[in-house]
């Protein structure tokens, strides 16, 4: 199977502050998936990363919280702006490898906001 | 490491017992359903799926039932061993023909006792 790698895999951000999460996948992908994983809670559809146009995003989540870029079909990054305690989570890209297949998950990265 | 399973509906069994984990979903129109199980520390990673066309799909160890008419899905899990302890998510596609954008389920942490 693919891989799918996540940078950086943990981080401690002061409030106020931006930081963009790199997710790399060995293989070409049409779609690419952000999800946020909450302490104790289950994961939750952040957006779709379109490549070569606007990401489209879920109930709760907008572009200048979570701006989003997909600038090929192997790489996307998601930034979680201006910061605040209660974006501490885990961020999560995902991709389906082929046409009518699971999706395949990144390891997170582990956000905590200070 | 963390667990982020901390909020959610725990199971305890004893090594060698049968597990059986239970999940709701919500969109009676959804065709494809999908089993992760997520260790501590890392992304979700794919156990088995079945569609809507199947009542039920068995793996290695692992069998999954679909019952649409009251939109439940469960995992059993035949001779739990302690390397099955982890949090059990199932998850619904909702992108229709495109795979990837999944509504999870709220999750269930397994415990297997030696």
């Amino acid at each position: 199977s693919a891989v799918i790698s996540q940078k950086p895999s943990r981080d401690i951000c002061q409030r106020g502050t931006s930081l963009t999460i790199q997710c790399q996948v060995d293989s070409q992908v049409t779609m690419m998936f952000w999800y946020r994983q909450q302490p104790g809670q289950s994961l939750t559809l952040i957006a779709t990363a379109n490549q070569g146009s606007e990401a489209t995003y879920e109930s709760g989540f907008v572009i200048d919280k979570f701006p989003i870029s997909r600038p090929n079909l192997t790489f996307s990054t998601l930034t979680v702006s201006n910061m605040s305690p209660e974006d501490s989570s885990i961020y999560l890209c995902s991709a389906p490898l082929g046409m009518d297949t699971e999706a395949f998950f990144g390891q997170g990265t582990r956000l905590t906001v200070v | 490491g963390e667990s982020v399973g901390l909020h959610l509906p725990t199971l305890s069994v004893q090594e060698g017992d049968n597990s059986i984990i239970n999940c709701a979903y919500s969109n009676s129109a959804s065709d494809y359903f999908i089993w992760y199980k997520q260790e501590s520390g890392k992304g979700p990673q794919f156990i088995i799926d079945i569609r809507s066309n199947m009542d039920k799909r068995q793996g290695q160890r692992v069998t999954v039932l679909l019952n649409k008419t009251v939109k439940h899905l469960s995992l059993q899990i035949a001779a739990t061993q302690p390397g099955d302890s982890a949090v059990y998510f199932c998850a619904e596609n909702t992108g229709g023909t495109s795979y990837g954008k999944l509504t999870f389920g709220q999750g269930t942490i397994l415990t297997v006792h030696p």
